[in-house]
């Protein structure tokens, strides 16, 4: 069975405050994503890697950096919070390949209130 | 890019059929997938069309056809834990890392 699995279900912050959200996954899995979820903007990806050290930029980059040093994690972090990156945050990860379906496994996700 | 419209919300009765429509337009189309997600819970994956056609899998099916830029998921015998958010994302060609764009999601709710 694959898991997926991040630090915190729930954390609660203060504005200004630096947050690590961190994501594992044990199935030797070449790609990692971070995506939000918001009430009336489904799943937005932040950023996501394909390989240990590699990132991209996803759709909402802006106030957030992410860190891959392992291949098996993948850290995502708000440097200075604010009360507008109070979201649901969701790990995946997937193989990678042309023969693989690529499907994306998920965390079961980090409810973040920004205080 | 991707853009990518499915239906907010829909309800059906338990033991019936339902049907969730989702249509995209893409620079460049390498598959579609079906998440499901409780209300509370992670996406979990179930289904991925990369042919026209129908893919049946038990009470669920996924069609596509490309030609039409058009999917849908079709739910049979409805039961009450049908009750969830069903996405659909779309993976384009020629990007790195598997990436998929993801719609807002469907909101089934199945009542008695």
């Amino acid at each position: 069975d694959v898991k997926v699995t991040q630090s915190s279900r729930y954390l609660v912050k203060r504005t200004g405050e630096k947050v690590f959200l961190e994501c594992v996954q044990d199935m030797d899995h070449e790609n990692m994503f971070w995506y939000r979820q918001d009430p009336g903007l489904g799943l937005r990806l932040i950023y996501f890697s394909y390989d240990v050290k590699m990132k991209e930029k996803g759709d909402i980059p802006e106030g957030y950096s992410v860190s891959r040093e392992k291949k098996e994690r993948f850290s995502l972090i708000l440097e200075s919070a604010s009360t507008n990156q109070t979201s649901m945050y969701l790990c995946a990860s997937s193989f990678e390949g042309v023969a693989t379906q690529e499907t994306q496994y998920f965390g079961p996700g980090t409810r973040l209130l920004v205080l | 890019g991707q853009n990518i419209d499915q239906p907010t919300e829909m309800t059906a009765t338990e033991g019936a059929i339902v049907q969730i429509n989702c249509t995209y337009q893409t620079s460049g189309f390498n598959g579609l997938f079906w998440y499901q997600q409780h209300a509370g819970e992670a996406p979990t994956f179930l289904s991925y069309n990369v042919l026209d056609g129908l893919e049946e899998k038990g009470r669920f099916s996924s069609f596509l056809s490309r030609s039409k830029g058009y999917s849908y998921l079709l739910l049979k015998e409805l039961q009450m834990k049908d009750s969830a958010s069903y996405l659909c994302a779309v993976r384009e060609r020629n990007t790195n890392a598997g990436k998929s764009t993801f719609g807002d999601g469907t909101t089934l709710t199945v009542k008695p």
